[in-house]
């Protein structure tokens, strides 16, 4: 059974510009859930998607936004970039409940 | 909403010695509690998870207990190995559709 799959594995943006991640779940997995790691803060929760509706937030800016399609991928956005952005950005998959998380490798965001 | 914090931030034990991680969660309606290892390079993996109704849980060298009064809960590795070096990371959810909140993460390093 294939993994969680995050597309890019790099990317450098510059300030001001927006960026799309993308993500494709295991297949089955209905819950997608998006996660910004960084050295100082750790796993930050940024939203979770459950067939193709937000079900959960996190304290991030409007600039962060996702969605999800109907065969489970998701696509996370972020708009307006600052330096402060860059960053891991995690991509976990889950069968409903939003438990026992399967992370993909990331993507990882530098922003000049 | 719930904060988790999770010590130590670095540990370094000898090949064979048990290592001990420790977490501490705020809301008391919590109650699934997963443990994950991060690689270098790789996304997170649950290694072991418990429920608010089970006190301690084993898989082999590794443990987690729970003690919900204190709102602390730990994860034990017995007979270390060196690959067992990676990031834990400790974490905390309502369950159900409720978010997975995550510590700061603890770097372990088994020194052969």
């Amino acid at each position: 059974k294939a993994g969680v799959t995050q597309t890019p594995r790099y990317l450098i943006k510059t300030r001001g510009q927006q960026v799309t991640l993308s993500c494709s779940p295991i297949s089955g997995h209905r819950s997608v859930s998006w996660y910004q790691q960084t050295p100082g803060q750790g796993l930050q929760f940024l939203f979770e998607y459950f067939s193709e509706t937000q079900r959960n937030k996190g304290n991030f800016p409007g600039r962060f936004s996702g969605r999800q399609f109907s065969n489970s991928r998701s696509e996370m956005n972020v708009s307006t970039l600052e330096l402060g952005d860059s960053a891991l950005y995690l991509c976990a998959s889950s069968a409903s409940t939003g438990e026992k998380l399967f992370f993909g490798s990331g993507t990882q965001l530098s922003v000049l | 909403g719930e904060n988790v914090e999770q010590h130590p931030s670095t540990l370094s034990v000898q090949e064979g010695d048990s290592a001990v991680i420790k977490c501490t969660y705020s809301d008391s309606a919590s109650n699934y509690f997963p443990w994950y290892k991060q690689e270098l390079g790789k996304g997170p993996q649950l290694i072991i998870d418990i429920r608010s109704n089970v006190g301690e849980k084993k898989d082999q060298r590794i443990a987690v207990t729970l003690n919900k009064t204190a709102k602390h809960f730990s994860l034990h590795i017995t007979e270390t190995q060196p690959e067992d070096s990676a990031v834990y990371f400790c974490a905390a959810s309502g369950g159900g559709y409720q978010k997975v909140t995550f510590g700061t993460g603890t770097k372990l390093q088994v020194i052969p």
